[in-house]
C-alpha cells in the first residue's frame, strides 16, 4: 500500500535536473510532495488533486497522471539548498488513510 | 502562527517501560496523524484522529495508542517498550481536507535501552 519511489538516491551537480517518480498500486484520489532535510521535520511542497494536474514554483514542478497512479517531482537547474529526501504521499479521499512513499534522497553537489 | 509543537524533544526509556508523546497541532486543525519513522521503514502511519475520534489505524500493534482531546491536542503511548521502537515519532496536522498539506512537528526522538 505504500508507494513506491524511483530512484532511492540521486546525487546532482548544482544546475542540473532531477525526475523523482512516485508510483502506487491503489487508486491516488491526490497526492502530495514533501521534502524533510536531514534533522528536520518534512516540509510540504505541494499538493495535486486530480489527474493530469500539474503544478510548480520556482523550478520544482510534478504532475499526476491518475490512469497510471503516478506522479512526478521535477526539479530544474538544481541548487543546493534542493538537498534533502523527497516523499510523495497519496490519499485520500478525505478521511481515507494517508501514506507516504518509500522516499527518494537527493544530494546536490556544487 | 503557532507551528505543531511535539513534546518532549528526546527520551531514553528502558524495555519494558511505557511512553506518553504529546503533540499541540495548528490552531483551528482538527486532524492529527502519528507517523514512525526510522532509517530503514520510512515514514509509516500509526493513527490519524479527528474531533477526538480515531479515523484510520496503521498496522501496528495494540501496544501503540492514541487519543485526542477537545482542543485537538494529541497523545500518543507505547506501552511495554521494545529495542525496535526506537525511532523517530512525527506528527502532523492539517484542516479538514488536506488541501494546504499537512505541517509537521519536529517529532519525538525515542530510545530504548
Amino acid at each position: 500500500q505504500q508507494p513506491v519511489q524511483s530512484p532511492q538516491a540521486v546525487i546532482l551537480r548544482e544546475g542540473e535536473d532531477a525526475v523523482i517518480n512516485c508510483s502506487s498500486s491503489k487508486a491516488l484520489y491526490s497526492v502530495h510532495w514533501y521534502r524533510q532535510k536531514h534533522g528536520e521535520a518534512p516540509v510540504f511542497l505541494m499538493i495535486l488533486l486530480k489527474g493530469g494536474e500539474q503544478k510548480g514554483h520556482d523550478k520544482i514542478s510534478a504532475s499526476f497522471n491518475e490512469k497510471k497512479q503516478q506522479s512526478s517531482l521535477y526539479l530544474t537547474a538544481s541548487q543546493l539548498s534542493y538537498s534533502g529526501t523527497y516523499f510523495c504521499g497519496t490519499g485520500p479521499n478525505t478521511g481515507n488513510q494517508f501514506y507516504f512513499g518509500t522516499g527518494t534522497s537527493l544530494t546536490v553537489i556544487p | 502562527k503557532a507551528g505543531v509543537t511535539q513534546t518532549p524533544r528526546y527520551l531514553i526509556k528502558t524495555r519494558g517501560q511505557q511512553v506518553t508523546l504529546s503533540c499541540s497541532p495548528i490552531s483551528g486543525h482538527r486532524s492529527v496523524s502519528w507517523y514512525q519513522q526510522t532509517p530503514g521503514q520510512g515514514l509509516q502511519f500509526l493513527f490519524e484522529y479527528f474531533s477526538e475520534t480515531q479515523r484510520n489505524k496503521g498496522n501496528f500493534p495494540g501496544r501503540f495508542s492514541g487519543r485526542q482531546f477537545s482542543n485537538s491536542r494529541s497523545e500518543m503511548n507505547v506501552s511495554t517498550l521494545e529495542l525496535g521502537d526506537s525511532a523517530l515519532y512525527l506528527c502532523a496536522s492539517s484542516g479538514i481536507d488536506s488541501l494546504y498539506g499537512y505541517t509537521f512537528g519536529s517529532g519525538t526522538r525515542l530510545t530504548v535501552v
